[in-house]
């Protein structure tokens, strides 16, 4: 079985720091995706990520994917108070039609970004 | 172009009732994909269905759980004698087609909640 772990699980920061966070597995992924949850609301896509050592920025948001394709990090330059969600990381594992929907999803980072 | 809309927002049945959750796919859309978020557990899949067809149901339980996509109307997740242990957040996502790296969009869920 294929497992996302995401670090850390809560994030609590002034507006204006910088932070990193983390999914990790021991797996090898065809690609992962970041999306960000609000509550109430459905998971919204922010990046999909191919290729080993592949980094992707959208913004303040800077995304990389591990060489070995088994992880990937979200740095955010700069947090403002609208940065505030869960960041959660889905992985697909395979190439046949239909398994890159089977994602695997890590439990998230909650992160909350204090005006 | 409306996004995925997922009917009721919530829906609160008693122990034994069924529950049918209704999502329409984006516009154009034909892949429609069910997840379940508990809140310890994270997202998970259940079924993947196209038109008429369903693909990949290796995420829903065996007994209680069904799903359709019928030609005309909304893709449909029925469950029927509702258990405590159902209550949860039912996502649909949608996309256009299955190939790897096609972004699949959520609606906003509905929460069930079992009494």
């Amino acid at each position: 079985t294929q497992l996302l772990e995401q670090s850390p699980q809560f994030l609590s920061i002034q507006e204006g720091e910088n932070l990193t966070v983390y999914c990790n597995s021991s797996s090898v992924f065809s690609s992962l995706q970041w999306y960000r949850q609000e509550p109430g609301e459905g998971p919204v896509l922010l990046v999909t990520v191919v290729t080993g050592g592949e980094v992707k920025k959208l913004k303040r948001l800077t995304f990389q994917f591990g060489d070995a394709r088994k992880d990937s990090s979200l740095h955010i330059t700069a947090a403002q108070p609208g940065d505030t969600g869960l960041y959660l990381c889905a992985g697909a594992g395979g190439l046949r039609a239909g398994n890159n929907r089977k994602l695997i999803w890590g439990l998230g980072t909650s992160l909350a970004v204090n005006p | 172009n409306a996004g995925v809309m997922q009917n009721p927002r919530h829906l609160v049945r008693r122990r034994g009732q069924e529950a049918r959750l209704r999502c329409s796919p984006m516009k154009g859309h034909s892949h429609v994909y069910w997840y379940r978020q508990l809140p310890e557990e994270g997202l998970k899949f259940m079924v993947y269905l196209q038109k008429e067809n369903i693909i990949d149901e290796s995420g829903m339980p065996k007994e209680r759980f069904s799903a359709e996509f019928p030609k005309e109307g909304p893709s449909i997740l029925r469950i029927q004698q509702v258990v405590r242990g159902d209550s949860a957040a039912y996502f649909c996502a949608s996309s256009p087609a299955a190939k790897s790296n096609t972004e699949a969009f959520f609606g906003q869920g509905t929460r069930l909640t079992v009494v």
